[in-house]
């Protein structure tokens, strides 16, 4: 596609529910990232895929999260049991994965725990 | 691990006056350094990076930052802003290579007449 797709832009859930995110990054890019952006708290990393490689997991708040990137294209970000603190927009962006080139975010994903 | 700092969450300046954000990093290893700018209401984009070579990067639309090895800080400057640098502006670092971007907290940028 032009450019990172994420859907849904809006989710409200329930505490306790889980929740799927999508991203759909830009096509031939070997490189996936997640981040949450939240108030006071800028952006946060949460997992990287780099093409075969075993993600880097090393941001993910809890073992509530979880991502995957199925053929080396979509990934799905689950989150288990939301909370409250879970609120905030999570972030897709993909890049061609050769060190040192630009990310192209996608527009978020708005997260609503009520 | 790498991280990166920007103590100032918040810059009000006037138009046309000049502007400064911090960003420190740490990491033991060379590393790649990024400036990226959200705009109201726009996902995020790249505004300069440093890889290698001159340490002095420029932007098209007039900032520049340059990376200081021995103070291991990459500072966004511009000499005269205007109303539409209004943004939020995020230090970002990376080990080089097949290694993630690790970003700052960052710095809204608050440009008034």
């Amino acid at each position: 596609g032009a450019g990172v797709s994420q859907s849904p832009s809006n989710k409200v859930t329930e505490k306790g529910k889980d929740v799927e995110l999508r991203c759909d990054p830009i096509s031939g890019h070997t490189a996936l990232y997640w981040y949450r952006q939240s108030l006071g708290q800028g952006l946060e990393f949460l997992i990287y895929f780099q093409g075969n490689s075993a993600p880097d997991k090393s941001g993910l708040p809890s073992d509530r999260f979880s991502a995957e990137r199925t053929g080396g294209s979509v990934s799905t970000l689950t989150i288990q049991r939301t909370q409250q603190e879970d609120s905030a927009v999570y972030l897709c962006a993909s890049s061609s994965g050769t060190g040192g080139e630009k990310l192209f975010f996608g527009s978020g994903t708005q997260l609503s725990v009520l | 691990a790498q991280s990166v700092t920007q103590l100032d969450s918040q810059v009000p300046v006037f138009e046309e006056a000049p502007v400064e954000l911090r960003c420190n990093y740490s990491s033991s290893v060379s590393v790649y350094l990024f400036w990226y700018v959200q705009y109201p209401n726009q996902g995020l984009q790249l505004l300069l990076k440093y890889l290698s070579g001159s340490t002095l990067v420029e932007s098209i639309n007039g900032f520049e930052a340059e990376f200081n090895k021995s103070q291991t800080s990459f500072h966004l400057r511009k000499p005269s802003v205007h109303i539409s640098d209004t943004a939020e502006y995020f230090c970002a670092v990376s080990q080089g290579g097949f290694q993630k971007l690790v970003f700052g907290t960052g710095t809204r940028l608050l440009v008034s007449p």
